[in-house]
């Protein structure tokens, strides 16, 4: 199995709300991590976790809340979202680090109203 | 520093025509990985290069990495419709940062 998951596809909320994506990788894979992509954009890396442990924050807004409940899953909280904020939010996982294959998930499109 | 810059922004083909895209660093890369995002789609990996002048096929994809680690280029020989997406360089750092090029819009008239 070599695949990322996510879901919703797709979620549109008010920037009142409170919302959670979610990812889930069954590869046992020890890295992962929460891009945000803009239209016509890279990826731009937002949290990784190793091992379960937040190992790089991208100086990311705090309405942006990462969990790793165990080795398989990542949440992203999202609170008081801007419109701003709406984006493609993608999940990816390696083996160990960077330099291993990322497989992506397909990710969730998000728009904040 | 540590940004990778990818040329050309965007390309527009006549199917069968040929298509190379570049990633240049100014800095030495230890590894350069290559991805392809179709419209709609998500980034899926498609290579990685680590030595000194590798060259590596995948059917009509040849990927090249230069000599110093500084470049590195994609090329599509024959396009075809089905190679339509964006294609992005990548480049890893010590730590666990991946970080993009802007990307190569590929479009493919039939």
């Amino acid at each position: 199995d070599t695949e990322v998951t996510q879901t919703p596809k797709h979620l549109v909320m008010g920037m009142t709300n409170k919302k959670s994506l979610k990812c889930e990788q069954h590869m046992g894979h020890r890295a992962m991590y929460w891009y945000k992509q803009k239209a016509k954009k890279p990826p731009e890396l937002m949290f990784v976790y190793s091992y379960e442990k937040l190992s790089i924050n991208e100086s990311v807004p705090s309405r942006f809340s990462p969990e790793c409940p165990n080795s398989s899953l990542l949440n992203l909280h999202l609170h008081a979202l801007q419109p701003e904020d709406s984006a493609l939010y993608l999940c990816a996982s390696t083996s160990s680090g960077p330099r291993e294959t990322q497989y992506f998930g397909p990710g969730t499109r998000l728009l904040v109203l | 520093g540590q940004q990778v810059m990818q040329i050309p922004q965007y390309q527009h083909v006549q199917e069968g025509e040929d298509f190379t895209t570049y990633c240049n660093s100014s800095t030495t890369l230890s590894n350069i990985q290559w991805y392809k995002q179709r419209p709609g789609g998500h980034p899926v990996f498609l290579i990685q290069l680590v030595k000194s002048g590798e060259v590596k096929k995948q059917k009509r994809l040849t990927f090249q990495f230069g000599e110093a680690k500084k470049n590195s280029s994609l090329h599509i020989t024959a396009t075809q419709t089905t190679d339509v997406g964006t294609y992005f360089c990548a480049r890893g750092t010590g730590g666990f940062k991946t970080i993009f090029g802007a990307g190569t819009r590929l479009f493919v008239k039939a």
